[in-house]
């Protein structure tokens, strides 16, 4: 079975662009979360999603958004970059329920100039 | 917010030694624990679990305990090998949240 994929692994952006980032769950999985990853904060969660609805939020601002498809397949979106927005951001999918085994992605390295 | 801490930031050991990571949690509601690895370059990749009902659970070479008067969670990995080196991250589910600490870094000495 493939595992979770993320596309594109790296990115380069400047301040105040948007991006647009990709996750595809693994197959069956109808739960997908995404994670925010730097050396400082460490792994922050930004929200998850299941069956095309976003169930849970992180602490993080509006310029933060995302979306799943039908096919649990996940977008996020951060709008007006900043320089802070740099990190590895994680996607990972798991069956259904809120406590289970999250599998996740290796990673989109977003890097904001 | 949730605080989950780790002890040390960094852990050497000799090849074939037994590894002990520890990992401090604040919240005495959370009713799941879990713990990953992280290479160099990859995502976090789960190893084992436990919920709050349980004081230790064991896996292949891994046995995590869990001390919830003292909110203290700690992950052993029996005869360390070269593979084990990574970043090892514990985290905790509250409710409908995972909180995850910064991580240990794990260094394998042939």
């Amino acid at each position: 079975k493939a595992g979770v994929t993320q596309t594109p692994r790296y990115l380069i952006k400047t301040r105040g662009q948007q991006v647009t980032l990709s996750c595809s769950p693994i197959s069956g999985h109808r739960s997908v979360s995404w994670y925010q990853q730097t050396p400082g904060q460490g792994l922050q969660f930004l929200f998850e999603y299941f069956s095309e609805t976003q169930r849970n939020k992180g602490n993080f601002p509006g310029r933060f958004s995302g979306r799943q498809f039908s096919n649990s397949r996940s977008e996020m979106n951060v709008s007006t970059l900043e320089l802070g927005d740099s990190a590895l951001y994680l996607c990972a999918s798991s069956l259904e329920s809120r406590v289970s085994e999250q599998y996740f992605g290796p990673g989109t390295r977003l890097t904001v100039t | 917010g949730e605080s989950v801490g780790l002890h040390l930031p960094t852990l050497s050991v000799q090849e074939g030694d037994n590894s002990i990571i520890n990992c401090a949690y604040s919240n005495s509601a959370s009713d799941y624990f879990i713990w990953y690895k992280q290479e160099s370059g990859k995502g976090p990749q789960f190893i084992i679990d436990i919920r709050s009902n349980m004081d230790k659970r064991q896996g292949q070479r891994v046995t995590v305990l869990l001390n919830k008067t003292v909110k203290h969670l700690s992950l052993q990995i029996a005869a360390t090998q070269p593979g084990d080196s990574a970043v090892y991250f514990c985290a905790e589910n509250t409710g409908n949240q995972f909180y995850f600490g910064t991580g240990t870094s794990l260094t394998v000495i042939p």
